[in-house]
């Protein structure tokens, strides 16, 4: 069984759509995440949910917006796709209270935007 | 943001040893991360070690971490090509929030 798992692996889309990418972990984790690599394979966080609650919001554009639907998801959907928007993007999960608080990473989404 | 610091770039021979290092600014880091990223593939971790330990041995890796100098690294022993990865440092004080440095690309070279 995956752990962290995502959808899609892969999207290219055209610049302007707008697209989701969804993240489901079965660890029973009360924090999830959402990384963004570039191409230098720079790895920046971007939102962290703990129990369905936003406490991580780096500064991104609010073209970004992520959904956690319940504690197992946390969905980030993308508005008006640009082309800086390329990159590979990681959920991951870990347990902070009364855990170690280390992630577990999702295989990535490779999103190429044209 | 704190800072984890690594160099970019690493090569070796098969068998010999690899060492990547890693620097931090964090003084109350709770735990420290090593993560190996293969092509195309997501973030593995590999290994941590807490604060208050200076060494973890865990086959052929040895993580040594001085607290004092805010320095962490990752020693593989007989380095195979299957070893070629990226190797990410990060640090947490909180569980919360995690620091990744800028990965270490590390090439075996047969």
């Amino acid at each position: 069984d995956t752990a962290v798992s995502q959808t899609p692996k892969y999207l290219v889309t055209q610049m302007g759509n707008d697209k989701s990418i969804k993240c489901e972990q079965n660890l029973g984790h009360d924090t999830m995440y959402w990384y963004k690599q570039d191409s230098k394979k720079f790895l920046k966080i971007m939102f962290s949910y703990n129990n369905k609650e936003l406490i991580i919001n780096e500064t991104v554009p609010n073209r970004f917006s992520p959904k956690s639907p319940d504690k197992a998801h946390l969905n980030l959907h993308i508005n008006s796709l640009e082309l800086g928007d390329s990159a590979v993007y990681f959920c991951a999960s870990s347990q902070v209270r009364g855990g170690s608080g280390t992630q577990y990473f999702g295989p990535g989404t490779r999103l190429l935007v044209l | 943001g704190e800072d984890v610091e690594q160099s970019l770039f690493l090569s070796v021979r098969e068998g010999d040893s690899s060492v990547i290092n890693c620097t931090y600014t964090d003084s109350s880091s709770t735990y420290l991360y090593w993560y190996k990223q293969e092509p195309g593939a997501g973030l593995q971790l590999l290994t941590y070690i807490f604060s208050n330990m200076d060494m973890k041995q865990d086959q052929r890796l040895t993580v040594l971490l001085n607290k004092k100098d805010k320095h962490l690294s990752l020693r593989i022993a007989d380095t195979q090509t299957g070893d070629s990865a990226i190797y990410f440092c990060a640090e947490s004080n909180t569980g919360n929030q995690f620091y990744f440095g800028t990965g270490t690309s590390l090439t075996v070279i047969p």
